[in-house]
């Protein structure tokens, strides 16, 4: 099946730094890919939706000054938190939609990536 | 208020069936969906339904829609524990976006 993968899987960085994460179609193009962020034990939040060669679309409350989001081809979109500060701290999901799709099974996710921010 | 809703907990007896419960509000969703999330790891896709359907049976899953009362559920027959995981149910906004927006997540704990 439909493999997306994200890395890294787990990053620690500085307060202060800004760190990139990336997330890659494997086996198919993906011309909107999603950001998604889920505190311990909560839900997901959307974040922003990825357009490829576009800008992407933030959902309201989201700094795009602050994640910043790239989806410079069809297969990669990444998402830089940028100055993080210990409140990023969290794991973030990305999912892309394969180019085409119409049926429901056309939306694959990413395993996540932890990010501890120190 | 929140668009799609889940109790948070629930707990069974290995081999008992399951029933996790959501609602949601878009009635003009398309796809509403099922997914399984494991401690530390992403979404696994359970299973989904179109929005013209009222059932959906995929071996030990089963999914009920009643759309008028916006009502979903999952059903797992012969329950195991390694079913223990929170389960997410979401729904696809009816327009072009694509989008999904995840219910709260219920936890399920399978008693051996």
């Amino acid at each position: 099946g439909a493999v997306v993968s994200q890395h890294p899987s787990r990053v620690i960085c500085k307060s202060g730094t800004s760190v990139k994460i990336e997330c890659r179609s494997l086996d198919f193009q993906a011309t909107t890919m999603f950001w998604y962020r889920q505190f311990p034990k909560q839900s997901l939040m959307l974040m922003a939706t990825s357009n490829e060669g576009s800008k992407a679309t933030y959902e309201q409350g989201v700094e795009k000054d602050k994640f910043l989001i790239n989806h410079a081809s069809l297969t990669l979109s990444t998402l830089t938190v940028t100055s993080a500060h210990p409140e990023d701290s969290s794991f973030y999901i990305c999912s892309a939609r394969e180019s085409g799709g119409s049926s429901g099974n056309t939306i694959y996710f990413g395993e996540g990536s932890w990010l501890t921010v120190v | 208020g929140e668009d799609v809703e889940q109790s948070l907990f629930l707990s069974v007896r290995e081999g008992d069936s399951s029933v996790i419960n959501c609602t949601y509000t878009d009635s003009s969703s398309t796809y509403l969906y099922w997914y399984k999330q494991e401690p530390g790891a992403g979404l696994q896709l359970l299973t989904y339904i179109f929005s013209n359907m009222d059932m959906k049976q995929d071996q030990r899953l089963t999914v009920l829609l009643n759309k008028k009362d916006k009502h979903l559920s999952l059903r797992i027959a012969d329950t195991q524990t390694g079913d223990s995981a929170i389960y997410f149910c979401a729904e696809s906004k009816g327009d072009s976006s694509y989008k999904l927006i995840f219910g709260s997540g219920t936890r399920l704990l399978v008693r051996p």
